[in-house]
């Protein structure tokens, strides 16, 4: 059974770009959720969507948004970058509330 | 409001010691709470969780952690450490048990001396 997978896994944009990061779910799960990993802030989290619906969202600014697609595949948007995005950005899924949820590999984004 | 706080950013131990990465919740509601591991250049792993049933949670690898209310405490263990076991761990919590909004620690680096 395949895992969460996130593509890119690398990338470099420009201040001032945006950028779209992608996640495939597990098979089965509608749940999907977003984490931005930095080494000052931690782990933070970004939204979750269930079924295409957003259901809880982070205290990020607006150039940050996501959404879920029919077959729960996942994408997160970033507009306008500044430097402090770069940072690992993580996707992880589950079947729902109250289950295990699981977690990609990451997308490395670098803002220069 | 939910928050975490795990206590050193580093631990090293000798290959064969204890293990004890310590962390402490806060919480205005019955807590679920979870210890992640994360390899190098990798995403987090689940290693155990505590969802209101047994207070001594076990998990992978060795390890288990114990739920204590009163000290508002929720330390991993392990008896005894092995090489691959260096990494980074992560305490979280979650929000009104919904684990996809999760709450996490800074994070405890554990190093493993041969």
């Amino acid at each position: 059974k395949a895992g969460v997978t996130q593509t890119p896994r690398y990338l470099i944009k420009t201040r001032g770009q945006q950028v779209t990061l992608s996640c495939s779910p597990i098979s089965g799960h509608r749940s999907v959720s977003w984490y931005q990993q930095t080494p000052g802030q931690g782990l933070q989290f970004l939204f979750e969507y269930f079924s295409e619906t957003q259901r809880n969202k982070g205290n990020f600014p607006g150039r940050f948004s996501g959404r879920q697609f029919s077959n729960s595949r996942s994408e997160m948007n970033v507009s306008t970058l500044e430097l402090g995005d770069s940072a690992l950005y993580l996707c992880a899924s589950s079947l729902g509330t109250g289950n295990t949820i699981y977690f990609g590999e990451g997308s490395w984004l670098t803002v220069v | 409001a939910q928050s975490v706080t795990q206590l050193g950013s580093h631990v090293p131990v000798s290959e064969g010691a204890l293990v004890l990465l310590r962390c402490n919740y806060s919480s205005s509601v019955p807590p679920y709470l979870f210890w992640y591991v994360q390899y190098p250049n990798q995403g987090l792993q689940l290693l155990l969780k505590y969802t209101s049933a047994a207070t001594l949670v076990k998990g992978i690898n060795g390890f288990e952690a114990e739920f204590k209310k009163s000290e508002t405490s929720f330390h991993l263990t392990k008896p005894s450490a092995h090489m691959s076991d260096a990494a980074e761990y992560f305490c979280a919590v979650s929000i009104g048990g919904s684990q996809g909004n999760l709450i996490f620690g800074k994070g405890t680096k554990l190093s493993v001396k041969p």
